[in-house]
């Protein structure tokens, strides 16, 4: 069964660091998200990218974000300078159908983001 | 008013009870309703997708939509042991909004 892959799980950096986080969506979705879930929170959405650019943002999603589709199966999210506060749980998703006709949007495992 | 709402639990029932899960929300664009598992320190898994109002079952899942009353459930019948997760509710205008999910033990 096809699935959203994230690398690293798990990701220790220093605040200031930028760190970089990688997700190969499943091969025939278009459209890719990134959300992110602090602990004992909700699960809050940060972008969605389509055909190679942002579609939509959240607030959350400063210029200390970004995302990039370098080739034809990886989508990363960069995080610069980093901050105590971006501590979380980083999902990406992917899903064949665009938001506006959202149905089925599949979630990677994550990647555990500790900036310390 | 937040977007949407639900109620953290925890909920605990004994295994074979009838679990009611909800969710209300106040944005009226919201066409689509998802329902996501999640397990401790794992990724939400999609059970049930509903377009609009209007019920639909998958196995011991139903899942309801009621857009006039802005609500939403899932029930899951016969729960077991392996239920036992953090349960999502989301919904869909631009992008996925999720409610803070309840987490429910089932115990034998």
């Amino acid at each position: 069964e096809p699935e959203v892959t994230q690398t690293p799980s798990h990701q220790v950096t220093q605040m200031g660091q930028e760190v970089i986080l990688r997700c190969v969506p499943i091969s025939n979705h278009l459209y890719f998200y990134w959300y992110r879930q602090i602990l004992g929170q909700k699960v809050e959405f940060l972008v969605s990218f389509y055909n190679n650019e942002i579609s939509e943002k959240s607030e959350i999603f400063d210029d200390q974000f970004s995302v990039e589709r370098p080739d034809g199966s990886n989508f990363t999210l960069k995080i610069r300078s980093t901050k105590l506060e971006d501590s979380a749980m980083y999902f990406c998703a992917s899903a064949k159908r665009g938001p506006e006709m959202s149905t089925e949007a599949f979630f990677g495992q994550g990647t555990r983001l500790t900036v310390v | 008013q937040k977007e949407v709402e639900q109620d953290p639990g925890p909920l605990s029932v004994p295994e074979g009870a009838i679990v009611s899960l909800n969710c209300t929300y106040s944005n009226s664009a919201f066409q689509y309703f998802m329902w996501y598992r999640q397990y401790s320190r794992k990724g939400p898994e999609l059970l049930m997708y509903t377009y609009s109002s209007g019920n639909k079952e998958d196995g011991r899942f139903t899942a309801q939509v009621d857009k006039s009353s802005k609500y939403i459930s899932l029930f899951i019948r016969d729960s077991q042991p392996s239920d036992s997760a953090t349960y999502l509710c989301a919904m869909s205008a631009k992008k996925l909004i999720f409610g803070t999910g309840t987490r429910l033990q089932v115990f034998p």
